[in-house]
């Protein structure tokens, strides 16, 4: 299994600020996916972090607002910009790696964010 | 596109048996996860299908037909420690690199 360190793992912040969220892995992965939880609602990906190379975004989310950055194959940061208290959220990263299914997703404990 | 539904909300009693049901329509189809998601906390792995028929771990089984597009997760000898959202996720193209897809989940309220 993986294990995957995220923090923090709850702020409140002021409307107009940025926070970056870091998600560390304990082995290397290809790929890396931030997902955002909205209260009530199932996980919405966010973007997909590749090593080496721009993350590609989901309908609907743009680098100005969540840009990413993937240093290497253990690490990647989200960061929520300008944001508004429409951005309150949960955010999570997500890896596959070697499981039950062989390539099982594994989560972060999430980064809970509250706009005031 | 991609659609996967699941009912919202369920109860079940202490000590008896619920089925989760999950329908999916998607561009592709490598594989059916089912996750448990307590209040507040990250996800974690229930089962997984890739082939039809039905997977037993446990407590837990979880039950595929890609023909019918349709999966559902059983719990038997229900807990309240089971009262949590159940969430189906499928892997909607043939790579193993592909982000899942999720349904919206369904709270399971277990009662005495």
């Amino acid at each position: 299994s993986a294990v995957i360190s995220q923090k923090p793992s709850r702020d409140i912040c002021q409307r107009g600020t940025s926070l970056t969220i870091q998600c560390q892995v304990d082995s290397q992965v290809t790929m890396m996916f931030w997902y955002r939880q909205q209260p009530g609602q199932s996980l919405t990906l966010i973007a997909t972090a590749n090593q080496g190379s721009e993350a590609t975004y989901e309908s609907g989310f743009v680098i100005d607002k969540f840009p990413i950055s993937r240093p290497n194959l253990t690490f990647s940061t989200l960061t929520v910009s300008n944001m508004s208290p429409e951005d309150s959220s949960i955010y999570l990263c997500s890896v596959y790696h070697r499981g039950f299914s062989n390539t099982e997703a594994f989560f972060g404990q999430g980064t809970r964010l509250t706009v005031v | 596109g991609q659609n996967i539904d699941q009912p919202t909300e369920m109860t079940a009693t202490e000590g008896a048996i619920v089925q989760i049901n999950c329908t999916y329509q998607t561009s592709g189809f490598n594989g059916l996860f089912w996750y448990q998601q307590h209040a507040g906390e990250a996800p974690t792995f229930l089962s997984y299908n890739v082939l039809d028929g039905l997977e037993e771990k446990g407590r837990f089984s979880s039950f595929l037909s890609r023909s019918k597009g349709y999966s559902y997760l059983l719990l038997k000898e229900l807990q309240m420690k089971d009262s949590a959202s159940y969430l189906c996720a499928v892997r909607a193209l043939n790579s193993g690199n592909t982000p899942l897809v999720f349904g919206k989940g369904t709270r399971l309220s277990v009662i005495a």
